[in-house]
């Protein structure tokens, strides 16, 4: 069974920072390109970043490009998204996905975490 | 950046009817195009990708249609487990993936 949990989320401070870590299991991490996909309180699905199963081939929406880091670390199956300079509209739940692409149809997500950037 | 633009926002129906969602690309995206279900409080589920193709484990009463610009999505016959948001998703490439901004199904 494929499994993706994401943790690192929290009560942060505007002009704060945060990682968020996703351990993925029951697939080869490293095959798989990566996502982080938010969603804000009563809000859509708002995708953020993406990374390809060997690390690179990166892309980020406008909205976080310059604020937000996506990486992963295959050895320990681990995707990461660090943010920066925290917004009050980047309170959200961030979901980490496996999102079904040209190659393969394989689509898994984790349950999310919960940030909430307030004063 | 491509945008995705879903019609309506706002879909009421009875158990029974068959709805047709629509979903528009701000440019070609030819089949690359996947719907999602969405219920409150849990993360998407996916159920057509490259436009057209029912994905594993989802009713047939499901299905999708459309390439280039212009997609739909079709419920033949209502279930009341299928009222909940509705996501279009491009991924022309693997490059930006871009949201369209949901429909909710609602209870008539």
């Amino acid at each position: 069974e494929v499994q993706l949990l994401e943790s690192g989320g929290g009560l942060v401070q505007p002009g704060g920072s945060l990682r968020l870590s996703c351990v993925v299991s029951g697939i080869t991490f490293s095959s798989y390109a990566v996502d982080w996909v938010r969603q804000a309180p009563g809000k859509g699905l708002e995708w953020l970043s993406g990374i390809g199963g060997s690390g690179t081939g990166i892309y980020y929406a406008d909205s976080v490009k310059g604020r937000f880091t996506i990486s992963r670390d295959n050895s320990k199956n681990t995707l990461y998204l660090q943010m920066n300079s925290l917004r009050v509209e980047d309170t959200a739940v961030y979901y980490c996905a496996i999102l079904v692409g040209v190659t393969d149809t394989s689509d898994f997500w984790g349950q999310g975490t919960l940030v909430t950037v307030s004063p | 950046d491509i945008q995705m633009t879903q019609s309506p926002s706002t879909l009421s129906a009875s158990v029974g009817d068959r709805v047709t969602i629509s979903c528009r690309a701000s440019q070609s995206i030819t089949s690359w195009l996947a719907w999602y279900q969405q219920k409150p409080g849990k993360a998407p589920t996916l159920l057509i990708y490259k436009a057209s193709n029912l994905q594993s484990g989802v009713p047939s009463r499901f299905s999708g249609s459309g390439s280039g610009t212009e997609f739909t999505l079709t419920i033949s016959s209502l279930q009341p487990d299928d009222f909940a948001t509705y996501y279009c998703q491009q991924y022309n490439g693997y490059s930006r993936r871009t949201f369209g901004q949901g429909t909710k199904l609602e209870i008539k």
